[in-house]
């Protein structure tokens, strides 16, 4: 099976631009989340999904951010404008999420987003 | 409230000897514990996941924990270690609250392996 897939695997842009990250879950998966990680703050569960629908997104840290998910295969995650505090890697997970939260989750390999 | 503390953030092993990565939880309810790893450049990996069946669960590689309520403890172990064991590790919890359920990660604890 594959994996969860994550499009562009680094991108490098300039302060102001717009920044979109791309997410394919898991096949059957009804949870997504996007996670933010760096040396100085670790893992940061930003949002997540349960059947297309934003259920959490507290961590979003500002109206800078935004996540969407159109279908059950796919979610975008922008930026807009991006600053160099957003650099980091930038994670999707999916998982089937049952009652309690008994499923493990399924990471991508990430997106290195450098903000110059 | 929830809560999960990885006790040590850094952890020095030579090769062949053990592993035991500390791992403690705070739960209102019945929880659910996993330990992921992550190698250098590389997404969130499961080891191991305990779901209140067996206290004792085996993961890949070669890991395994233990779940000890009376300690909320649930600690990884690894009889030998091996040089491509080196890389980060999460304790992880979930558990249902009103509306839904929450994941929370520890802060992770990175595993060197001495030749």
């Amino acid at each position: 099976d594959a994996g969860v897939i994550q499009s562009p695997r680094h991108e490098v842009t300039e302060m102001g631009q717009e920044v979109t990250l791309r997410c394919k879950p898991i096949s059957g998966h009804n949870s997504l989340f996007w996670y933010r990680q760096t040396m100085m703050r670790g893992l940061e569960l930003l949002i997540y999904f349960n059947n297309n629908v934003p259920i959490d997104d507290s961590g979003m840290p500002e109206d800078r951010f935004s996540a969407k998910m159109p279908n059950a295969s796919f979610s975008t995650l922008k930026i807009q404008p991006s600053e160099p505090r957003d650099s980091a890697v930038y994670f999707c997970a999916s998982s089937r999420q049952g009652f309690g939260g008994n499923q493990p989750q399924h990471f991508g390999d990430g997106t290195r987003l450098s903000i110059l | 409230a929830q809560s999960v503390t990885q006790l040590d953030s850094h952890v020095s092993v030579s090769e062949g000897t053990p592993v035991l990565l500390r791992c403690n939880y705070s739960s209102s309810y019945s929880p659910s514990l996993f330990w992921y790893v992550q190698h250098p450049n590389k997404g969130l990996q499961l080891l191991l996941k305990y779901t209140s069946a067996a206290t004792l669960v085996k993961g890949i590689n070669g890991f395994e924990a233990e779940f000890k309520k009376s300690e909320t403890s649930f600690h990884l172990t690894k009889p030998s270690a091996h040089m491509s064991d080196a890389a980060e590790y999460f304790c992880v919890v979930s558990d249902a609250n009103t509306g839904g359920f929450k994941t929370i990660f520890g802060a992770g604890t990175r595993l060197f392996v001495k030749a």
